[in-house]
């Protein structure tokens, strides 16, 4: 077990529906990052958190948020969705800020928009 | 610019034949450098960081700060290497990844 948990695995939705994907760092572990994973587009970035506050955006569409709560989970939301949207979620967490010592990531969750 | 490049989406060798995954980037500064492997769209896990300089499951990678590469190399592939790995380069506050590449290792 990696000590990054995320949840729900699976996630089906139609177009234009809204989600909230949930991440647990593992234990200690302040910073927390999440990445889009595409078929054609890799590994995107799309934000940070660092004890509660946002650090660093990436291609963080506006449709989509994220917050960082005091007990350190995360969550991602997702809204007006798009067949384009489809795609592997990664949480990773780390110790660091910046994560110099490298990340953990979660096992994802694969979101389909159908 | 911070960017990683890898130029080659899939790498397929025989079993037992030598493994060179290539890994570009652009940083201006000392870079830290990561390889992540990811089995079958599971999560990832870190292979080796640069500063470590050390080797797992047999790969190492060397930084070339003239050449700015950091190439994945095993000297014998393994069917258990068959994956998708992806060079991390840690820029500001974040690590930018490469595209990745899909390395078959062939029976």
């Amino acid at each position: 077990d990696s000590g990054v948990t995320q949840t729900p695995k699976h996630l089906i939705t139609a177009t234009g529906q809204r989600v909230t994907l949930r991440c647990s760092p593992r234990s200690g572990d302040l910073s927390v990052y999440w990445y889009q994973q595409s078929l054609d587009q890799g590994l995107q970035f799309l934000i940070q958190y660092y004890n509660g506050e946002e650090r660093a955006k990436g291609n963080i569409l506006e449709r989509f948020s994220a917050q960082q709560f005091p007990d350190l989970h995360s969550e991602l939301n997702l809204s007006s969705l798009e067949l384009g949207d489809s795609a592997l979620y990664f949480c990773a967490s780390s110790v660091a800020f910046g994560g110099v010592n490298g990340y953990t990531f979660g096992s994802g969750t694969r979101l389909t928009v159908v | 610019a911070q960017r990683v490049t890898q130029p080659e989406k899939l790498l397929s060798v025989f079993k037992g034949a030598p493994v060179e995954l290539k890994c570009n980037y652009s940083y201006s500064g000392s870079p830290e450098l990561f390889w992540y492997v990811q089995y079958s769209r599971q999560r990832l896990q870190l292979l080796l960081r640069h500063i470590s300089r050390e080797s797992i499951k047999g790969f190492t990678a060397d930084l070339n700060k003239g050449e700015t590469s950091f190439h994945l190399k095993k000297p014998f592939a393994q069917e258990e290497d068959s994956a998708m790995y992806y060079c991390a380069l840690l820029g500001t506050y974040k690590y930018i990844f490469g595209t990745g590449t899909r390395l078959k290792v062939l029976a």
